[in-house]
C-alpha cells in the first residue's frame, strides 16, 4: 500500500542552524501538509500546499519556515535558524484532494531536536 | 478562537469491553471531521472521514457518529482487543480553510 515517507527520522541541530525534512508524498497525491506536535500538546497545523504553493499558512508558520516541492516527488520543509521552541515531531501528511471527503495520510514523522 | 476537545484523556479498559469516546468540535463553520488512531512510533492512520451530520460510518468493530448541529462525534470500539491500544485523535476542518485542528486525543489501553 503506497505510503508518505519522511526522511530523516530523528534530526539534532544547534540552535541557530537550519534544517530540512523531507517527505515523499503518495505519488497521485495533490495536496500536502506540514504539522508539528510539541512534547505533550496538540498536533498543529503548519502549512498546505497545492500546485507549487502555500494554500494556507497558520500563525506558526513565520518567515523562518519555508516549504518546497523542489523535483515532483519531494516535499520539504525549511526552517531557516532554529530555536530552542522548535524541537518537536514533524510530520507530513498527502491527500488526493482538498475536498473534505479525501482522508489525509501521515507519514512515520522527524523528530527535531534543537540543542 | 476554535478548539476541539477529547474525553476522556486516557482509559484503560478491560479485553471484551466495549467503549466510547467523545470528540467535541465547534458546530459553526463545520466542513469535516477525522478520525486517526496512532500508535505509537508509527504513523496516524485513518479511521474515518466524515462530513454530513448523522454520518454513521464502520470499519470492522470501531464505528463512528457525527452530530453537526451539536458539535460532536462519537468513537465506538466494540469488544476492544490489546490491538487496539493505540491514541485517538480527531481533527475538525472548518469551511473555508485547509486546515485542521486536533483535539488532544484519547489514550486507550486494553488489558488482556
Amino acid at each position: 500500500e503506497p505510503e508518505v515517507t519522511q526522511t530523516p527520522s530523528h534530526q539534532v541541530t544547534q540552535m541557530g542552524q537550519e534544517v530540512i525534512l523531507r517527505c515523499v508524498p503518495i505519488s497521485n497525491h495533490l495536496y500536502f501538509y506540514w504539522y508539528r506536535q510539541i512534547l505533550g500538546q496538540k498536533v498543529e497545523f503548519l502549512v498546505s500546499f497545492y500546485n507549487n504553493e502555500i494554500s494556507e499558512k497558520s500563525e506558526i508558520f513565520d518567515d523562518q519556515f519555508s516549504v518546497e516541492r523542489p523535483d515532483g516527488s519531494n516535499f520539504t520543509l525549511k526552517i531557516r535558524s532554529t530555536k530552542l521552541e522548535d524541537s518537536a515531531m514533524y510530520f507530513c501528511a498527502s491527500s488526493e484532494r482538498g475536498t473534505p471527503g479525501y482522508t489525509q495520510y501521515f507519514g512515520p514523522g522527524t523528530r527535531l531536536t534543537v540543542l | 478562537i476554535l478548539n476541539v476537545e477529547q474525553s476522556p484523556q486516557s482509559l484503560h479498559v478491560q479485553e471484551g469491553d466495549s467503549t466510547n469516546f467523545t470528540c467535541s468540535f465547534p458546530s459553526s463553520n463545520f466542513y469535516a471531521l477525522h478520525w486517526y488512531r496512532w500508535e505509537t512510533a508509527k504513523s496516524p492512520e485513518a479511521l474515518f472521514v466524515m462530513t454530513l451530520n448523522g454520518d454513521e460510518k464502520k470499519k470492522g468493530r470501531i464505528s463512528a457518529t457525527l452530530n453537526t448541529k451539536e458539535g460532536y462525534s462519537y468513537l465506538y470500539i466494540k469488544g476492544s482487543q490489546p490491538e487496539d491500544s493505540a491514541t485517538y485523535l480527531c481533527a475538525s476542518r472548518p469551511s473555508g480553510t485547509y486546515k485542521y485542528i486536533f483535539g488532544t486525543g484519547t489514550r486507550l489501553k486494553v488489558l488482556a
